[in-house]
């Protein structure tokens, strides 16, 4: 099945740790896309990357960190500098050009414990 | 700048009746507007976008939106709810930057409630 997998689907963090959530889609997307949902405040995207070996910051980029090392894969490094990053993860992909839809992941919910 | 707004956090309907879930929209030239539907702890479901013709837009489930121009609005509807319908509506408009990213501006959210 075409689609885009998240893992893990619960993540536990102690503070100062760094965590890496996974993203793999195997449509073929060029673009990818990283948001972070917390209750009553819509989806807020934290970076994009269009292109392979190539991203961008988005609107609350600061404490995490991306790669685009290949075409599928576009890993989040939620690092000890985000200081409140206890929310639900959402990544996505899109053809990155035209009007198309992105399509969703299932999304990891990360918490601080 | 874009922006959407979703004036309502919570919508509720019964059972068989139409609903309407509200959208308004803020952009710089033509809207590329679009209509996600979340369910507890998953991801977003694409329903319907609007891109341009037609007013009428038909998505998946039944669900259809109406693009407003004069009202910059952009109302998710459908004749006959169920109570499967019950979930969390985000309306979206993408994002027209000079880079042309596709990125997507979200709504806070609203709360489609269907009473049996």
């Amino acid at each position: 099945d075409g689609g885009i997998t998240q893992s893990p689907k619960y993540l536990f963090r102690k503070e100062g740790q760094n965590v890496t959530l996974s993203c793999e889609q195997n449509l073929n997307h060029d673009a990818m896309y990283w948001y972070r949902q917390d209750p009553g405040q819509g989806l807020r995207l934290i970076y994009y990357s269009q292109i392979v070996n190539d991203f961008q910051k988005g609107d609350i980029a600061e404490g995490y960190s991306v790669s685009r090392e290949k075409k599928e894969s576009f890993p989040l490094t939620v690092t000890s500098a985000q200081k409140n990053p206890t929310a639900f993860y959402l990544c996505a992909s899109s053809m990155g050009t035209g009007v198309t839809e992105a399509f969703f992941g299932q999304g990891t919910r990360l918490t601080v414990v | 700048a874009q922006s959407v707004a979703q004036p309502e956090d919570q919508v509720n309907v019964a059972e068989g009746n139409p609903l309407t879930v509200k959208c308004t929209y803020s952009v710089s030239g033509n809207p590329y507007l679009f209509w996600y539907v979340q369910y507890p702890n998953r991801g977003l479901q694409f329903l319907l976008k609007y891109i341009t013709g037609d007013n009428l837009v038909k998505g998946s489930y039944g669900f259809e939106a109406e693009f407003n121009k004069s009202q910059t609005s952009f109302h998710l509807k459908k004749p006959s709810a169920l109570v499967s319908d019950s979930a969390l509506y985000f309306c979206a408009v993408r994002d027209v930057d000079s880079s042309n990213t596709g990125k997507l501006i979200f709504g806070q959210g609203t709360t489609l409630q269907v009473k049996p």
